[in-house]
């Protein structure tokens, strides 16, 4: 069982209001990420960091941010959430044993904007 | 363009039997195969992974198999069980960026009936 947590899991909210996702993780994995997914589709990606003060914008087009201060933390803000937000969001970190990448996922946060 | 195909889309199986799982890819270059097992609600498990050298992996009643070559991969569930409906998420990843970029799958939704 993988130590990645994200809170909320379910959130229903209206049009226009700032939320923020937490995600956090107890191992000490320096690469973190955060995924979008419709139901039937693919994860894809849309932040991800390699480190402490480290983010960058992954392939999918968001208008959310993030940011890094912590190893264990990283939180993705939503600044006036829209209908068309309405989604799953993923959070992920990894670690290298040598093999390429594992990622490990938290349990996700089922959002539904009004 | 690099894609991850998977098939079928949707599989309704009955307790106790055996199912199989397919993904074609055309990532390249190419590192690792994985694939990731998602309950309902819940974030991806990894359940295997695999790279070049690799043709065949198990984990329990999950064996996954690998076909560079011809850029195919299966997983193939033996002795089926209730709790293996979820789906099942084929990802590649090349080593063409420092991230080592994961292209995911759309999944096979497996459902098995008692």
């Amino acid at each position: 069982e993988a130590d990645i947590y994200q809170t909320p899991r379910y959130l229903v909210i209206g049009t226009g209001k700032k939320i923020t996702l937490e995600c956090s993780q107890t191992m000490g994995h320096d690469k973190m990420y955060w995924y979008q997914q419709d139901p039937g589709m693919e994860l894809h990606l849309i932040h991800y960091s390699y480190g402490v003060n480290s983010t960058e914008k992954g392939d999918l087009s968001s208008e959310s941010t993030v940011s890094r201060i912590r190893t264990e933390h990283f939180p993705l803000t939503l600044e006036s959430a829209r209908p068309s937000h309405t989604s799953q969001y993923l959070c992920a970190s990894s670690e290298d044993r040598g093999r390429g990448e594992t990622q490990y996922f938290g349990p996700g946060t089922r959002l539904l904007v009004l | 363009k690099n894609q991850v195909e998977q098939s079928p889309q949707s599989l309704i199986i009955l307790e106790g039997k055996n199912c199989t799982l397919q993904c074609n890819y055309t990532v390249s270059p190419f590192s690792n195969l994985r694939w990731y097992k998602q309950d309902t609600g819940r974030g991806p498990v990894s359940l295997t992974i695999m790279t070049f050298s690799e043709n065949t992996k198990s984990n329990g009643r999950y064996t996954a198999t690998l076909d560079a070559d011809t850029k195919q991969s299966s997983l193939h569930i033996t002795a089926s069980q209730l709790s293996d409906s979820a789906s099942y998420i084929c990802v590649v990843s090349d080593r063409g960026s420092t991230l080592g970029r994961l292209y995911f799958g759309r999944g096979t939704q497996l459902t098995v009936w008692p």
